[in-house]
């Protein structure tokens, strides 16, 4: 079963312009992790955020996490049309770390050229 | 080594066949995992291994599934008797378990699909 939902479930944007997904999930986490997934690939890491962490940064992603609210955001800056992709968001819950991802249903990003 | 390699990318096969992937892990790591991924969905968790135990497996592995890693390497996923509802995307994944916040690592996937 899905742990929770991204919105919103599709965004088109023009290239350039900033693209903001959300999170939300039900349980207690140690960590939140977002991934990039092209049209029939695998999915690619693009970020993890600790659960004592509030905002974390890499070249044009912003991710917030805010465990009372159990949500967290991804902002990607100054789009570019290979952002073009599925993002999805997966918590781990586990007790010890690392056992078990489980994931969001995805937001279908467009950038249009 | 450049990353999770799966095999095969594609399968096609008729219901009631039975079908087998590999997935070769970064080498380094220590935990595998299997996920289903359906048409728009998210991915499910199946199994995941530590070294060659499997120390948890999902509901949704029903006993026509059967995981494997022999040597703490590569590992199979088995499906029996494949069933059109098997059809979606076989990923795995890998990860180093020493601390707690490590990335999981994917491979491309095997898509599946019975007929």
């Amino acid at each position: 079963s899905q742990q929770g939902e991204e919105d919103p479930q599709a965004l088109s944007i023009q290239e350039g312009e900033n693209a903001t997904m959300n999170c939300s999930y039900k349980t207690s986490i140690n960590n939140l992790q977002w991934y990039r997934q092209n049209s029939g690939r695998g999915l690619v890491h693009l970020i993890l955020i600790r659960s004592n962490e509030r905002e974390k940064h890499s070249g044009r992603l912003r991710v917030t996490l805010d465990t009372s609210k159990k949500s967290s955001s991804l902002l990607i800056t100054a789009s570019r049309a290979a952002d073009t992709a599925s993002y999805f968001c997966a918590t781990d819950g586990s007790n010890f770390g690392n056992e078990k991802l489980t994931f969001g249903t995805g937001t279908r990003l467009t950038i249009i050229p | 080594d450049t990353g999770v390699s799966q095999d095969p990318r594609h399968k096609i096969t008729k219901r009631g066949q039975n079908v087998t992937f590999r997935c070769d892990p970064i080498s380094e790591h220590n935990r595998l995992y299997w996920y289903r991924q359906t048409l728009g969905q998210g991915p499910e968790f199946l199994t995941y291994f530590q070294n060659e135990a499997q120390l948890e497996k999902s509901r949704l592995l029903s006993d026509r599934f059967s995981a494997e890693r022999p040597k703490g390497s590569f590992s199979t996923l088995e499906i029996q008797r494949t069933e059109q509802g098997d059809s979606a995307m076989y990923l795995c994944a890998s990860s180093f378990s020493g601390t707690a916040n490590t990335e999981a690592f994917f491979g491309q996937g095997t898509r599946l699909t019975v007929v």
